[in-house]
């Protein structure tokens, strides 16, 4: 079966500026997670998606914000971009919270 | 609030047996212990998840002590391809969601 997937793989932003970053999910997956990873802070939570609600948060601004469709698709956006921002994008679906998490291969941001 | 405590980094040789031992002293009674893998550029990828005790797959084991304050992930005989970042986590339920709590990772390298 299809894995997951993210859009794009690389993107190259301005300070200022707003990203959408877009997640389909593995079929018959409900939970959707979105994680930034940096050298120095390593994976952190942003927030998970189910069935189309925000489930749960991380520790991030309200310039990061999330939704999912209901075909469980899901996007993540970033206004105001800064240069700490810079990061990789995980997403990851599973069934449920509890179980296997599928990572897609992320999408790499840089803010310039 | 659990949190894994893993080595920054680990050496071994092709054939031989790893393990990579993760404390988590603040476990909660409901909380699972999973273990992923990452390679450079991917996203991370699922190895094992046990509760207590002993658990194996066919590509890992993980041993849990009764006290469950740390967990120790077996790769056996591991290649050239096992050099990757290995990730301990513990999921916790945070008001009555489910989370998975990121370690710093363990870089692991295998020599010829």
């Amino acid at each position: 079966k299809a894995g997951v997937t993210q859009t794009p793989r690389y993107l190259i932003k301005t300070r200022g500026q707003q990203v959408t970053l877009s997640c389909s999910p593995i079929s018959g997956h409900r939970s959707v997670s979105w994680y930034q990873q940096t050298p120095g802070q390593g994976l952190q939570f942003l927030f998970e998606y189910f069935s189309e609600t925000q489930r749960n948060k991380g520790n991030f601004p309200g310039r990061f914000s999330g939704r999912q469709f209901s075909n469980s698709r899901s996007e993540m956006n970033v206004s105001t971009l800064e240069l700490g921002d810079s990061a990789l994008y995980l997403c990851a679906s599973s069934r449920d919270s509890n179980t296997e998490a599928f990572f897609g291969q992320g999408t790499r941001l840089t803010v310039v | 609030l659990a949190k894994t405590t893993q080595p920054i980094s680990m050496d071994s040789y092709e054939g031989q047996e790893v393990n990579i031992t993760c404390s988590h002293n603040n476990i909660a009674t409901n909380d699972y212990i999973t273990w992923y893998q990452q390679f450079p550029s991917q996203g991370p990828r699922f190895i094992i998840q046990g509760y207590k005790t002993k658990v194996t797959n066919e590509v890992a084991s993980l041993f849990i002590p009764a006290d469950r304050k740390s967990s120790t992930l077996s790769l056996p005989r591991v290649s050239l391809s096992d050099t990757a970042v290995y990730y301990c986590l513990v999921g916790t339920v945070m008001d009555s969601n489910y989370q998975l709590i990121w370690g710093a990772g363990t870089k692991l390298i295998i020599k010829p």
